[in-house]
């Protein structure tokens, strides 16, 4: 059982980068999210997405773009990267909440340093 | 945007003692999700509350949604070093797919 999978696990990056944290699930979830967790915080959504095709911002979106043209695929890409950014990254999915439980699967975070 | 707060931000208590975190939303909620996080590592789902009053249990953990769905408590009885880590409450609103999550708690359990 894959589950949700994030690569890379663990990145540096040089101020002005660019990448992008790869996401996918193979549950066949409708919802898909990102989340960044700073140091001793909780998680803040920087994008969310409801569908193959539909995606919107979440509390933390600036810095970040995101796409969804396959229900199992969800990347996040970082452009221009910034010290800021430096981060570990999650990507979760679920079904819909009107349809199930809700509970998001989490995949287990990408871990990125912006120098 | 819907604001979860969760009190206290770290936790330290001596094994075998009981413990609360709550968890306070500013609207009301669709549904209320517990998870905790082992350091440095991913979530793990606890359990998921959606009806207003609602009580569920696993193991040595208890979970409760006020009548109004604003308010949620997370206990755990006779605490063990296996639950120590970061709970974090997760929360939508109800026609609004967004879910967030609370500042999450640190708790540490000391022999």
């Amino acid at each position: 059982n894959a589950g949700v999978t994030q690569t890379p696990k663990f990145r540096i990056l040089k101020i002005g980068q660019s990448m992008t944290l790869q996401c996918t699930q193979d549950m066949n979830h409708n919802y898909m999210y990102w989340y960044r967790q700073d140091p001793g915080m909780g998680l803040k959504l920087i994008y969310y997405s409801v569908g193959a095709g539909i995606t919107d911002k979440g509390e933390v979106p600036n810095g970040y773009n995101v796409s969804r043209s396959t229900t199992e695929d969800f990347p996040l890409r970082l452009e221009l990267a910034a010290p800021s950014q430096t981060s570990v990254y999650f990507c979760a999915s679920s079904y819909s909440r009107r349809r199930n439980t809700g509970e998001l699967f989490f995949g287990e975070g990408s871990r990125l340093t912006v120098l | 945007s819907q604001e979860l707060e969760q009190s206290p931000q770290s936790l330290i208590v001596q094994e075998g003692k009981n413990l609360t975190i709550n968890c306070t939303s500013s609207k009301t909620l669709y549904g209320l999700y517990w998870y905790k996080q082992k350091y440095g590592e991913g979530l793990i789902f606890l359990m998921m509350l959606q009806k207003g009053g609602e009580e569920k249990s696993h193991e040595k953990i208890t979970a409760k949604l006020d009548e109004k769905k604003q308010q949620s408590s997370l206990h755990i009885t006779a605490s063990q070093p296996s639950h120590a880590g970061i709970y974090l409450c997760g929360g939508g609103n109800f026609g609004n797919e967004k879910l967030t999550f609370g500042t999450g708690t640190r708790l540490t359990i000391i022999p």
